[in-house]
Parts: structure tokens; C-alpha cells; sequence
């Protein structure tokens, strides 16, 4: 059975960092790529960044372009979402997600996903 | 960018009626890389069909998708309590990825 474990959300000032991690187990996680979804309160899913199974590719979403770095560690089973210079409009539950591929375009559709975790950027 | 516009916002039904959704790209959706999500309060999304009419494990045949190019079709043929929910397209073949804003699916 597929599992995946968001943590590291919380609330952060303005201008702050926050690293995501996603534990995942029930697959073997070099073979798939993994994606990063946000949702904000009340509203409608955003993508936000994808890695492929190597982790030799990765994207962004235009809004976190140069502020959120994507990471795995196969050896940890881990995802990362290293979240730097957050804004208030970062604010939202962010949702690791397993990939259908490790990579090309159905790298980007999400089979699996996990909970989510809770970014709230306020002063 | 491919805006997917998905219609209605809301649909009032039934249990044991028929449901369509509509989803419309600003764009041609290569190779049908079209998605769609069912998501319930306080839950994750939760993928039921993709390329715009395959359904993924476990789904039930009631749920069916159709649609190429521009336009495409989510089609529940008779409601169960449990459909009712909040449904979102993807489109995953044209960076950057994009949803739809959602269909609230609730009972009338």
C-alpha cells in the first residue's frame, strides 16, 4: 500500500523559510516521479513543482520559480520542498503526490497523495 | 499557459441521477494528457480518470470520461451518496501543469 507522510508545515513570518519532507514507503521511489500541489483555504488545487524518479529534472510553477527548491533522497525515501522567501499567498496545505512514470509528460499526473500539511506565512 | 475552465461551478442533483461536468482549455490538449480528481472535505484529491477516458485503479464504472482537443467530459451515470463531492480537471502534457477551479458536486 502506498503511503505518504507530509511534515515541517507550520506558521512562518514573511520573508521566512520552511522545509517540507514527504516519508514515503509501499513503492519503490526511485521509479516514480513526485509532485508538490498546493491548495490554499477555501480554494482550488495549484500545482506547484514535479521531480522525476532520478531526480535529474525537476519544474517549478511560475509563482515559486526561484524561492522553492524540489529535492528527493532514495536512500531516505524522502521528498523535500525547501520553501525560502515565503509570501502570504504561499499560505495553503501542501500535498506530496506520487507520479503514474519516473518520467515524461504522465510524470505529472498523480496517482497517490498524501494528506497534506498546513503553511500558514503571517506576521 | 492552458486555463482549463470547468462548468458548472455547482451542480445540484440527486442520488441515483446522471452527472456531466464540463472541462474547456484555453488550448488543444496534446495527446488527451487530461485528468480528473475528486476531492471530499478535509481529504486529499483522489484520481479517477486520465488520458481523458481511462479510469484509474479501483474506480467504478460508473464514473466515465470522454472528450479530445479543447473540450472533455466527466459523466457519473447514476449517483451514490458518496459522489458527492468537489471534482477538478488537470491538464499534465504542457508546462506548467494546470487545474481547473472545480465542480461542487451536492445533493438537492
Amino acid at each position: 500500500e502506498v503511503q505518504l507522510l507530509e511534515s515541517g508545515g507550520g506558521l512562518v513570518q514573511p520573508g521566512g523559510s520552511l522545509r517540507l519532507s514527504c516519508a514515503a514507503s509501499g513503492f519503490t521511489f526511485s521509479s516514480y516521479a513526485m509532485s508538490w500541489v498546493r491548495q490554499a483555504p477555501g480554494k482550488g488545487l495549484e500545482w506547484v513543482s514535479v521531480i522525476s524518479g532520478s531526480g535529474g529534472s525537476t519544474y517549478y510553477a511560475d509563482s515559486v520559480k526561484g524561492r522553492f527548491t524540489i529535492s528527493r533522497d532514495s536512500s531516505k525515501n524522502t521528498l523535500y520542498l525547501q520553501m525560502d522567501s515565503l509570501r502570504a499567498e504561499d499560505t495553503a496545505v501542501y500535498y506530496c503526490a506520487k507520479g503514474v512514470y519516473s518520467s515524461g509528460w504522465s510524470m505529472n499526473l498523480c496517482s497517490d497523495w498524501g494528506q497534506g500539511t498546513l503553511v500558514t506565512v503571517s506576521s | 499557459e492552458i486555463v482549463l475552465t470547468q462548468s458548472p461551478g455547482t451542480l445540484s442533483l440527486s442520488p441515483g441521477e446522471g452527472a456531466t461536468l464540463s472541462c474547456r482549455a484555453s488550448q488543444s490538449v496534446s495527446s488527451s494528457y487530461l485528468a480528473w480528481y475528486q476531492q471530499k472535505p478535509g481529504q486529499a484529491p483522489r484520481l479517477l480518470i486520465y488520458g481523458a477516458s481511462s479510469r484509474a485503479t479501483g474506480i467504478p464504472d460508473r464514473f466515465s470520461g470522454s472528450g479530445s482537443g479543447t473540450d472533455f467530459t466527466l459523466t457519473i451515470s447514476r449517483l451514490e451518496p458518496e459522489d458527492f463531492a468537489v471534482y477538478y480537471c488537470q491538464q499534465y502534457g504542457s508546462s506548467p501543469i494546470t487545474f481547473g477551479q472545480g465542480t461542487r458536486l451536492e445533493i438537492k
